[in-house]
């Protein structure tokens, strides 16, 4: 089965700023790598598919990179509503595991 | 406007059974793959099962496999899950998805049913 690691575990930042969270695969997964965001009490949404893809309706401060094993997730400036956790998950076999989660806190 | 509405959660012994629905509006079920993801109470996010749009693929996590069912009634716009020999660790939020093609992307998600597994 194919691992996914995300770092960090958590993250602490400022309206404005850049970020990065980062998601590791086991073992190659191409380009078949998502990205969700998650606020509480609600269910995920698609940010990023095929690794680099904007979903529909998502701001383009969100970008997605990689391919292989290594892929980043990019917001460009930080708005207050983008304050949530966020997965990285594979879609190349099954099971289609998710990454741990990065909770993206205010600083 | 797609929508995924899953119902039948709720208070369950260990070692009983749950059936939970999804019914599906706003687009054509009868092509789309489905997937069940759970999230366990302050955790993460768990892929569960996976069906293809006409039933013929079918994948479970290790962690249900032999104990739950995945499947679907095109007819009625609606997927399922039997949930059988529920334990402790099967308390979670379970959400239907829809797997859009290419890429296998999960592009919607219902708001979730909660399942509590305790004695």
């Amino acid at each position: 089965d194919i691992q996914m690691t995300q770092s960090p575990s958590s993250l602490s930042a400022s309206v404005g700023d850049r970020v990065t969270i980062t998601c590791r695969a086991s073992q190659s997964i191409s380009s078949y790598l998502n990205w969700y965001q998650q606020k509480p009490g609600k269910a995920p949404k698609l940010l990023i598919y095929a690794a680099s893809s904007l979903q529909s309706g998502v701001p383009s401060r969100f970008s997605g990179s990689g391919s292989g094993t290594d892929f980043t997730l990019t917001i460009s400036s930080l708005q207050p509503e983008d304050f949530a956790t966020y997965y990285c998950q594979q879609s190349y076999s099954t099971p289609r595991a998710f990454g741990q989660g990065t909770r993206l806190e205010i600083k | 406007e797609v929508q995924l509405v899953e119902s039948g959660g709720g208070l369950v012994q260990p070692g009983g059974s749950l059936r939970l629905s999804c019914a599906a509006s706003g687009f054509t079920f009868s092509s789309y793959s489905m997937n069940w993801v759970r999230q366990a109470p302050g955790k993460g996010l768990e892929w569960v099962s996976y069906i293809s749009s006409s039933s013929s693929t079918i994948y479970y996590a290790d962690s249900v496999k032999g104990r739950f069912t995945i499947s679907r009634d095109n007819a009625k716009n609606s997927l399922y899950l039997q949930m059988n020999s529920l334990r402790d660790e099967d308390t979670a939020v379970y959400y239907c998805a829809r797997e859009r093609f290419p890429m296998a992307r999960v592009d919607y998600w219902g708001q979730g049913t909660l399942v509590t597994v305790s004695s």
